[in-house]
């Protein structure tokens, strides 16, 4: 069975700092990994996905098969990314089936 | 265009009854799928439909079920209620093919007393 492990339930930065919010996964075909976030009073929403490569909101994340990682980072923190950040793998085949990790709540202090 | 929509937000209900909770998803998605968020256990995939057929399922009991209607809309049965069950339901939608993405309803927060 796939798993996400989020080692971290919390995290705390300072505003500028550089934040890494970590995801590792088991998984024994090709991952398809994503981030999501969730902002207070928000609704879950994606912000990247391992195969668009893009940054999104400062904020990038790249796949390393060998150590099976899957960590979010940001050179610099902003005060408005204090969310809750869910790392999460779909499984092969059709289905839409997301596993997520157990969130990690990040807050950066001014 | 609008996004997902789940109705009611929120819901109380005794322990042994049924409740039914509605999904819309976003117009022109085909693919539903219902997760259950709770503080102990996160985030687990409960259901996913798709042209009305239940394409994957979770390991949730057989208390658990859902439908999808040939509009796309959905919904999810609890029956014979627990106290565990107690969380929030989210419903998610998208174009179903692999690597399009999930948009996130706001949930129904259902409390069983």
């Amino acid at each position: 069975a796939q798993r996400v492990t989020q080692p971290e339930k919390l995290l705390s930065v300072f505003k500028g700092a550089p934040v890494e919010l970590k995801c590792n996964y088991s998984y024994s075909g090709s991952p398809e990994l994503f981030w999501y976030v969730q902002y207070s009073r928000q609704r879950l929403q994606l912000l990247l996905r391992h195969i668009s490569r893009e940054s999104i909101k400062g904020f990038t994340a790249d796949l390393n098969k060998g150590e099976t990682s899957f960590h979010l980072k940001k050179p610099f923190a902003q005060e408005e990314d204090s969310a809750m950040y869910y790392c999460a793998s779909v499984q092969s085949g059709s289905a839409r089936q997301l596993t997520f990790g157990s969130g990690t709540q990040l807050t950066v202090l001014p | 265009k609008a996004g997902v929509t789940q109705t009611p937000r929120y819901l109380i209900k005794t322990r042994g009854q049924q409740v039914t909770l509605s999904c819309s998803p976003i117009s022109g998605h085909r693919s539903v799928s219902w997760y259950q968020q709770t503080p102990g256990q996160g985030l687990q995939f409960l259901f996913e439909y798709f042209s009305e057929t239940q394409r994957n399922k979770g390991n949730f009991p057989g208390r658990f079920s859902g439908r999808q209607f040939s509009n796309s809309r959905s919904e999810m049965n609890v029956s014979t209620l627990e106290l565990g069950d107690s969380a929030l339901y989210l419903c998610a939608s998208s174009l179903a093919s692999r690597n399009t993405e999930a948009f996130f309803g706001q949930g129904t927060r259902l409390t069983v007393v």
